[in-house]
């Protein structure tokens, strides 16, 4: 069974201070897709990024960026320089990979970080 | 290009009544998806379709939950006989398949059923 956990339920920090989402995972799979969402107040869950298991490269994204380290059974997000607009809650999600051109399945989520980044 | 969209984006409905969620995924998006977020439970998945595939039911919490997807494109989402426990954001997805490294699911807003 595939699990995903968020520990930290809550993170509060003040405009631009750096801070770390962290993503823990579990799967039998050899194959699957991590991802992390952001969910605003308006509610909508708006993609982030996606990365392959068989891809371990680290990704940046102007100010956002994922360490994926599969030794570990971690993929954490940073935000560098946090602003007020990226007060939201966060979802980190896995997704098997199935059959030889690595179909994604049903998405498992944690149970999120909100994050909160005041003045 | 325009996105999933979902409605009605909120449906007040009686316990023991049936209702109706509908989706409608991006153009051309091959998978379709059904999850459904409350306070209790997190994001849980419902159901998923792909292609011409049999339907992954494996979510569905009851027998009283079925969906349908015709043609390939709209998707319904019907609860019958309707719980409190029912209450929760009803969130349909999409995806396009394009081989390896293109699979991400992009959401609707989702329908709030509140069931009184």
């Amino acid at each position: 069974a595939q699990k995903v956990t968020q520990a930290q339920t809550e993170i509060s920090v003040v405009e631009k201070e750096d801070v770390t989402l962290d993503c823990v995972y579990e799967t039998r799979d050899t194959t699957y897709y991590l991802f992390w969402y952001k969910q605003p107040p308006s509610g909508e869950l708006v993609f982030l990024i996606r990365r392959n298991s068989f891809d371990e490269q680290n990704e940046i994204s102007g100010r956002y960026s994922w360490n994926f380290q599969k030794s570990t059974s971690s993929f954490n997000f940073t935000i560098t320089a946090s602003q007020v607009v990226d007060s939201a809650v966060y979802f980190c999600a896995l997704s098997e990979a199935l059959g030889s051109a690595g179909t994604a399945s049903k998405l498992t989520f944690g149970t999120g970080t909100r994050l909160q980044v005041t003045l | 290009g325009a996105g999933v969209s979902q409605s009605p984006s909120n449906k007040v409905t009686e316990k023991g009544k049936d209702v109706e969620l509908r989706c409608d995924p991006i153009s051309g998006h091959t998978a379709l998806y059904w999850y459904r977020q409350s306070l209790g439970q997190g994001l849980e998945f419902l159901i998923y379709f792909q292609g011409n595939s049999a339907p992954d039911k494996s979510g569905l919490p009851s027998d009283r939950f079925s969906a349908e997807r015709t043609g390939g494109s709209v998707s319904t989402l019907t609860i019958q006989r309707t719980q409190q426990e029912d209450s929760a954001v009803y969130l349909c997805a999409s995806s396009l398949d394009r081989g390896w490294g293109s699979y991400e699911q992009y959401f609707g807003p989702g329908t709030r059923l509140t069931v009184t």
